[in-house]
């Protein structure tokens, strides 16, 4: 029973280029969240999405990151255009249900931009 | 700004005394906590949660209590033990509208157990 997988663990961009960060929610799950923390801080919600739809993307910077969630397949964070600033660990989480208490993380992507 | 927010960075433990790790909240609806402890390299794992209108849960060698009155909880952990070392959050989950709920996290605590 795999839980929620994330891939690729280390991601290292050069400043300008994109990053694609994949989620796969755990079995049954059709609710995803990503999150970013930066070194020495809390999680940050950025985006709330099912199949297809993004629900709350209040969290989300305006410009250069989206994320989806397709009909089949992972759900993607993409960054584009990277910037120093954009380091960080990005965290994704499943739920069965909606916005339910009980989201499972992944291990989260660690981004480098050099 | 963050619903909540933690008293100390850094706690260091003897193995076998217990742990306290506090925290304050500021948003008077939340109703619903909840202790993450997460371990270098990790994803947050859940560790126990608890809603308003209870003032002490337990679990296995945790139990986390809510006073409504100052908005403070805690969570303490007995009988430390080494693989109890991780950084700890406190969340709330908050309604942000439009059928969507969000987690606040605090900064976290770091909890060291000494052998």
């Amino acid at each position: 029973n795999a839980g929620v997988m994330q891939n690729p663990r280390h991601l290292v961009r050069r400043r300008g280029q994109e990053a694609r960060l994949r989620c796969s929610p755990m079995k049954g799950h059709s609710h995803v969240y990503w999150y970013r923390q930066l070194p020495e801080e809390g999680l940050k919600f950025m985006v709330y999405l099912q199949k297809e739809n993004i629900i709350d993307e209040s969290g989300m910077p305006k410009e250069r990151f989206s994320a989806e969630f397709p009909k089949e397949g992972p759900s993607i964070l993409r960054i584009q255009q990277v910037v120093r600033g954009d380091s960080a660990a990005y965290f994704c989480a499943s739920s069965p249900l909606r916005s339910t208490e009980q989201q499972f993380f992944g291990p989260g992507t660690r981004l480098t931009v050099l | 700004g963050e619903s909540v927010g933690l008293h100390l960075p850094t706690l260091s433990v003897q193995e076998g005394d217990n742990s306290i790790i506090n925290c304050a909240y500021s948003n008077s609806a939340s109703d619903y906590f909840i202790w993450y402890k997460q371990e270098s390299g990790k994803g947050p794992q859940f560790i126990i949660d608890i809603r308003s209108n209870m003032d002490k849960r337990q679990g296995q060698r945790v139990t986390v209590l809510l006073n409504k009155t100052v908005k403070h909880l805690s969570l303490q952990i007995a009988a430390t033990q080494p693989g109890d070392s991780a950084v700890y959050f406190c969340a709330d989950l908050l309604s942000s509208g439009a059928g969507s709920y969000q987690l606040t996290f605090g900064k976290g605590t770091k909890l060291s157990v000494i052998p």
